[in-house]
């Protein structure tokens, strides 16, 4: 069965520090992964997306991913946290055929102090 | 383009009753896919709808159940309200029903539901 799993369930980072979201994933083939975040009130807004090919991935507002097989591990970073990006940020998994479900962790939210 | 829509933003129901929440696809999507997240949770899959039918359901009870339009928009239904079912419930529309780039999702700012 599907799952993921973000170990940290609060983080806390200054202004113009360095950021890493851990993500670890389970699934039984090649899945696709995702990164979401979602600021107060509102929706899921997709930051980047891993299908196939180079396992790092770019994504908007400076966000990239690395997927790593053999540590079943999608880690977000930053190399420069901006006050804006304070939101919970949500790792998810998709299966490649079927119904494009996904299977989301349980976030972890970034608090950025000026 | 207009982007995924939702009403109401946010709704109070007592335990027993029954809800229905909408949501408007983005233009140019056929799929919608509805998602529970209660608080401090991750979003959890409810079911999808791919032209009008069914294409898929997660680990949720017979009273969820949903509807979609010709216009693609749809419907979720809940009867009999529990104070479980508190939570933000999320739609999300696609192109295709599948994975893959065009099968990307993109979510609208959700129905807060409370249960009494």
């Amino acid at each position: 069965a599907q799952s993921v799993t973000q170990p940290d369930i609060h983080i806390t980072v200054s202004e113009g520090a360095s950021l890493e979201l851990r993500c670890n994933y389970s699934y039984g083939a090649t899945p696709y992964l995702f990164w979401y975040v979602q600021s107060p009130g509102q929706g899921l807004q997709l930051l980047l997306k891993y299908f196939s090919g180079d396992t790092l991935v770019q994504g908007i507002k400076g966000f990239e991913a690395e997927f790593k097989r053999s540590q079943s591990s999608f880690n977000l970073r930053k190399p420069s946290v901006h006050w804006s990006d304070a939101a919970e940020y949500f790792c998810a998994v998709g299966a490649q055929t079927g119904a494009n479900n996904l299977f989301f962790g349980t976030g972890t939210r970034l608090t950025v102090i000026p | 383009e207009t982007g995924v829509t939702q009403s109401p933003t946010h709704l109070i129901k007592t335990r027993g009753q029954q809800v229905t929440l909408r949501c408007s696809s983005q233009s140019g999507h056929n799929t919608v896919s509805w998602y529970q997240q209660a608080l401090g949770q991750g979003p959890q899959f409810i079911f999808q709808y791919y032209r009008e039918e069914e294409n898929g359901r997660g680990n949720f009870p017979p009273r969820f159940s949903g509807l979609q339009f010709p216009n693609y928009s749809s419907e979720l239904n809940v009867n009999a309200l529990e104070l479980d079912d508190s939570a933000l419930y999320l739609c999300a529309s696609s192109s295709i029903p599948g994975q893959g780039a065009l099968g990307e999702q993109y979510f609208g700012p959700g129905t807060r539901l409370t249960v009494t």
